[in-house]
């Protein structure tokens, strides 16, 4: 069974960073798909991050230029460092696989149990 | 980037109903449209993808349909376990996007 184990939150200044990382189990991160989404407190759902399995990234526009998504293969983890922290990236952070059906065709299907970011003075 | 609204963002309802739940994009997607249940403090699980694919183990109960722009999620005879907030989501374009939510309560 895939497991996902997102760690590294925590209460950080705004302007500040902050590294999460995803430890997976039971799928190999780098032959993947790997994302990241996040949800504010009573919140809906945004996608933040994409690594597909061929490295290409996306990212969202509000990320884009701050976050940096990326993988090691050695320790099976997916990362996301997170620069120039704002108030409004406060929130639950978490670490999704990607199925792929087909082109296009691609959902979350195991999910982290999410860690916490606080961007706070 | 893709509009996902949901309607209604919050409903009502009893033990046995039938609930549908509608996701409209803002411009055509085929069938590129997921479907998740979220509960409080857990981590969202995808019910249906493409639209109308069940995924193993969900509940027949659950269904989806829909093409285009237009999609809808039912629920047949709702249980106690259903009461939770159900999120759509686009992967026709990236950014991947997500309806508000919708709150299906007691």
């Amino acid at each position: 069974e895939v497991q996902l184990v997102e760690s590294g939150g925590g209460l950080v200044q705004p302007g500040g960073s902050l590294r999460l990382s995803c430890a997976a189990s039971g799928v190999t991160v780098n032959n993947n798909y790997m994302s990241w989404v996040r949800q504010a407190a009573g919140k809906g759902l945004e996608w933040v991050s994409v690594i597909y399995s061929s490295g290409t990234i996306y990212y969202a526009d509000s990320v884009k230029g701050r976050f940096t998504i990326s993988r090691d293969s050695f320790r099976n983890t997916l990362y996301l460092q997170m620069n120039s922290l704002r108030a409004e990236d406060t929130a639950v952070y978490y670490c999704a696989k990607v199925r792929v059906v087909s082109a296009g065709r691609y959902y979350f299907d195991w999910w982290g149990q999410g860690t916490l970011v606080t961007v706070s003075s | 980037d893709i509009q996902m609204t949901q309607s209604p963002s919050s409903l009502s309802a009893s033990v046995g109903d039938r609930v549908t739940i509608t996701c409209r994009a803002s411009q055509s997607m085929s069938n590129y449209l997921n479907w998740y249940q979220q509960k409080p403090g857990k981590a969202p699980k995808v019910l249906i993808s493409a639209a109308s694919s069940l995924e193993s183990g969900v509940p027949s109960r659950f269904s989806g349909s829909g093409s285009g722009t237009d999609f809808t999620l039912t629920i047949d005879s709702l249980q106690p376990e259903d009461f939770a907030t159900y999120y759509c989501q686009q992967s026709y374009n990236i950014p991947w996007t997500f309806g508000q939510g919708t709150r299906v309560e007691i």
